[in-house]
């Protein structure tokens, strides 16, 4: 089966660093994903891990570890236009030739002045 | 570069009804896929096509959802008759292709509203 789990909601405070969590169950696991996500519009790409180590990219870091089914997005020097939902999604090769992203739920996170 | 277009943006109707939500997936993308978002939740893959054929549509509520792809380019996805449960975000996703690097851009959706 395939299931994806992350914290529903998070809070933070404008300049600091926050840490969003993420742990699978996949069977044909190929690949996780973040997604930024502001209320009312599309999801947008902000990373992509394969293998395991830290992937840095201004002030967002997605980690993975592949044996223990974990990843992280790390965001740092926050600021108030961060706030939104981060999903995690994994694409999947089970059943599938080509793959196809599984999500979780998001994380709304909300950063506070 | 144009992102991916969706309409319309909003849509309300009554159960029963039909309704259809068009794509224009990035230029030069063949991969195209449809995605529902239910409040609250992350997008749920409801089909994929390569070109304009169908990949995968296993999640896919075939008793009331259809969809299509002439020629390759844009799409429609359509439902008929709706349940109050269908209401949710529609979101059409492109890729280049389907390696394993590929990255989907997302469009800004139709939100549904069944009543």
């Amino acid at each position: 089966g395939q299931n994806i789990d992350q914290p529903t909601e998070m809070t933070a405070t404008e300049g600091a660093i926050v840490q969003i969590n993420c742990t699978y169950q996949t069977s044909g696991f190929n690949g996780l994903f973040w997604y930024q996500q502001h209320a009312g519009e599309a999801p947008t790409f902000l990373s992509y891990n394969v293998l395991d180590g830290l992937e840095e990219k201004g002030r967002f870091s997605s980690f993975l570890s592949r044996s223990k089914g974990y990843s992280y997005l790390l965001l740092k020097e926050l600021q108030m236009k961060d706030s939104a939902s981060y999903l995690c999604a994994v694409r999947d090769l089970e059943g599938s030739n080509t793959g196809k992203l599984i999500f979780g739920q998001g994380t709304t996170l909300q950063v506070k002045p | 570069e144009a992102g991916v277009a969706q309409s319309p943006r909003y849509k309300i109707i009554e159960k029963r009804q039909s309704v259809a939500f068009w794509c224009n997936p990035i230029s030069g993308h063949a991969t195209l896929y449809w995605y529902q978002q239910i409040l609250g939740q992350g997008p749920k893959l409801l089909i994929q096509f390569q070109n304009n054929g169908v990949v995968d549509d296993s999640q896919l509520p075939k008793d009331r959802f259809s969809a299509e792809r002439l020629k390759g380019v844009d799409s429609t996805l359509k439902i008929q008759p709706a349940k109050l449960e269908d209401s949710a975000v529609y979101l059409c996703a492109s890729s280049f292709g389907t390696t394993n690097t590929d990255t989907q851009y997302f469009g800004p959706g139709t939100r549904l509203t069944v009543l």
